[in-house]
Order: structure tokens, then C-alpha cells, then sequence
């Protein structure tokens, strides 16, 4: 069955520090990749999607985010976070079939930022 | 260029009974896809229709239903309403373009079910 994973339930970091949100997927074949970002009150923002090619993909807002086959993880990193940054985050995967729909996310990671 | 609009945007219910939410995509795209936010299950995927076609359904009952319409707006149907279908319900609309295009959501509609 296909899953995502997001290890981390909660991540405090401070600001200007560097940021490392974890994603593993279980799929049967290579998916679409995606990470979306939450913030209270507001829906789902793409921050970035792969879908082939490069595995290192860039997004909006100084994002970036790996693609490891070997490792079924699309791990997200910034390497300055900046206090508006603090929201929820979720990784998501969905057949090449799909498109750019997601149909499975993982539970999120909320993200606070201190000064 | 206005986003995607879903209205109402909060809902009162009680169990039973059926309940419609309506989504109007953004101007010129096609695709529509609904989903449910919980706190204890997350996000799941629900539907996705394009040029009023369900193209893809997630795993729920058949209490939950849709429709779109020749003008790319959609509606969810929920019949017979449980105190777990409360939740945050969130469209999203694309163009369909390809691999590069991108998915927009709207600010959901969130029903309470008492």
C-alpha cells in the first residue's frame, strides 16, 4: 500500500538555522513527489514537486529538496529559516498517473521558529 | 486573478443529515480535487474530476460523492452525516497542463457535525 512517513511530529529551530524536514515514501514504483506548506488558518501552498529528471529540486521560498531512490526519502531543507517559515508541512506522493494530484500524505511536521 | 473559492466556508450540522460544499476553481482550469483534513487522519484525497469526469477517488464510503459541471465548478455531496466527517474540506484546481503545472488550494470549508 502506498504510505508517507514524516518522522518528525514537531521541529523547533531557531531563526537563521538550518532546516531539515524528513520524508520517506512506500510506493511501487517511482511517484510524484511533492511538499505543501500550511500556515494556521490558511490552506495548502506547493512548495515544490518532483516528477523526474534532476533529484535535486528547487521550490519557492529558498526551499529545496533531494529525491533518494535508494533510500525512498524526498527529504526538505532551507538553509536559513526564517521566522515565517514556522507553519505545518507535508509531504505527499501520487501515481505518474495522477498528474500533479497527490493522493497520499504523510501526517505533517509543525514547524516553530525562535528568535 | 482570483483563487480558488469554496463556500461556505464554515458549516453546522447534525448527524444524518446531508450536506453540500461547492468549489469554483480558478478561470480556466479544469482539474478539481477535493480532500479531508482531520486532525486524527491527516489529509486524505477524496476526488479529482476533470472535464466533468471523476478521474481518480480515494478510499471513502459512498456517502461522500461529487459532481462537476461544464464550467469546471464541483460540489460534494455528504449524505447521512457522522460525527467523524467533521472536518476541513479543501479544493484544489489545476490546469491540467502537464508536469509543470501546479495545483492551487482554496481556504476550505469547515463543516462541524454535531
Amino acid at each position: 500500500a502506498q504510505s508517507v512517513t514524516q518522522p518528525d511530529i514537531h521541529i523547533t529551530v531557531s531563526e537563521g538555522a538550518s532546516l531539515e524536514l524528513r520524508c520517506n515514501y512506500s510506493y511501487g514504483a517511482t511517484p510524484y513527489l511533492f511538499w505543501y506548506v500550511q500556515s494556521p488558518g490558511q490552506g495548502l501552498q506547493l512548495l515544490l514537486k518532483y516528477f523526474s529528471g534532476d533529484t535535486l529540486v528547487q521550490g519557492i521560498k529558498g526551499f529545496e529538496a533531494e529525491f533518494k531512490r535508494s533510500q525512498s526519502s524526498f527529504n526538505l531543507r532551507k538553509p536559513s529559516v526564517h521566522w515565517s517559515d514556522a507553519a505545518e508541512y507535508f509531504c505527499a506522493v501520487g501515481p505518474t498517473y495522477s498528474g500533479n494530484t497527490p493522493l497520499v500524505f504523510g501526517k505533517g511536521t509543525r514547524l516553530s521558529v525562535i528568535a | 486573478k482570483a483563487g480558488v473559492t469554496q463556500t461556505p466556508r464554515y458549516l453546522i450540522k447534525t448527524r444524518g443529515q446531508q450536506v453540500t460544499l461547492s468549489c469554483s476553481p480558478i478561470s480556466g482550469h479544469r482539474s478539481v480535487s477535493w480532500y479531508q483534513q482531520t486532525p486524527g487522519q491527516g489529509l486524505q484525497f477524496l476526488f479529482e474530476y476533470f472535464s466533468e469526469t471523476q478521474r481518480n477517488k480515494g478510499n471513502f464510503p459512498g456517502r461522500f460523492s461529487g459532481r462537476q459541471f461544464s464550467n469546471s465548478r464541483s460540489e460534494m455531496n455528504v449524505s447521512t452525516l457522522e460525527l467523524g466527517d467533521s472536518a476541513l474540506y479543501l479544493c484544489a484546481s489545476s490546469l491540467m497542463a502537464g508536469k509543470t503545472d501546479t495545483q492551487y488550494f482554496g481556504p476550505g470549508t469547515r463543516l462541524t457535525v454535531l
